[in-house]
C-alpha cells in the first residue's frame, strides 16, 4: 500500500462549480500535511497546511480526519486559473524531515 | 529573494555519459532532497542531506550519486546515464522545523537518448 494516496482525476468541473479531493495516508505516526500546487511543466508550490481543526483560506478550505487518516480539500467557485495538479503532502520526523507527496490529482477547470 | 535555484533546466544526454545536476538554496535551510517525477508515479525521493556534512538514500537511489558541498549546495551527479532516468528533477529545501514546508527548484527536464 502506497504511503500517500490520491485519485489521479482528472477532475473537470465548469467554472464556479464546487470541487472536492481526498486523499488517504497509511502511516498514523505522520505529524504534518500539506496540499500542494502544481501547474504544468512547473514546481510544486505550497498551497495550504491542514489543520486538525480545519482551515480556510478564501475558497480553499482543508481539513483533516486522522482517526480515518485522510485529508480533504474543497474548492468552492472555481476558477480557469484553478486548473493544476494538487497534491497531497505528508510529513513526519524520523531522522530526518521524512516527506511523502502523493501523485497528484489533477484538476481541469472548463468555461 | 532567489529561494532554489536549479540548473541546469534542461539537458539531452547520450547514454553513457555523466551530468551533474545543481541546486543552491539562499534559505538557510539544513535539508535538501532531490526528487524525481515521472507520469503516474509522482515525486519520488533519490537522496536527502539532513544537514551540512550528511546524505542519504532515499526511495530510488540507484544510479545517483550526490554531494551537499555546504549548507547551501546539493548536486547530483549521474555516472552513467540511461533511459529509464529520463525524467524531471526537482531540488528542494525544508525550513527547519517546519516539516513538510518544502520549496523547490524549478526543475531539471532530463532526456537520455
Amino acid at each position: 500500500r502506497k504511503e500517500v494516496e490520491q485519485d489521479p482525476g482528472p477532475f473537470n468541473v465548469p467554472e464556479g462549480a464546487t470541487v472536492a479531493f481526498n486523499c488517504t495516508y497509511s502511516n498514523s505516526a505522520s505529524q504534518s500535511f500539506f496540499w500542494y500546487r502544481q501547474d504544468c511543466r512547473k514546481e510544486p508550490k505550497l498551497l495550504m497546511s491542514v489543520y486538525s481543526s480545519g482551515n480556510e483560506d478564501g475558497r480553499f478550505t482543508a481539513q483533516l480526519n486522522r482517526a480515518s487518516q485522510y485529508i480533504s480539500l474543497l474548492i468552492r467557485d472555481s476558477k480557469l486559473s484553478d486548473s493544476a495538479t494538487y497534491l497531497c503532502v505528508v510529513s513526519r520526523s524520523g531522522g530526518y524531515q521524512k516527506v511523502t507527496f502523493g501523485i497528484g490529482t489533477k484538476l481541469q477547470v472548463i468555461p | 529573494n532567489a529561494g532554489v535555484t536549479q540548473t541546469p533546466k534542461f539537458q539531452v544526454l547520450k547514454t553513457g555519459q555523466s551530468m551533474t545536476l545543481q541546486c543552491a538554496q539562499d534559505m538557510n535551510h539544513n535539508s535538501m532532497y532531490w526528487y524525481r517525477q515521472d507520469p503516474g508515479m509522482g515525486l519520488r525521493l533519490i537522496y536527502y542531506s539532513a544537514s551540512e556534512g550528511t546524505t542519504d538514500k532515499g526511495e530510488v537511489p540507484n544510479g545517483y550519486n550526490v554531494s551537499r558541498l555546504n549548507k547551501r549546495e546539493f548536486s547530483l551527479r549521474l555516472e552513467s546515464a540511461a533511459p529509464s532516468q529520463t525524467s524531471v528533477y526537482f531540488c528542494a529545501s525544508l525550513e527547519t522545523g517546519k516539516l513538510g514546508e518544502a520549496f523547490f527548484g524549478q526543475g531539471t527536464r532530463l532526456t537520455v537518448v
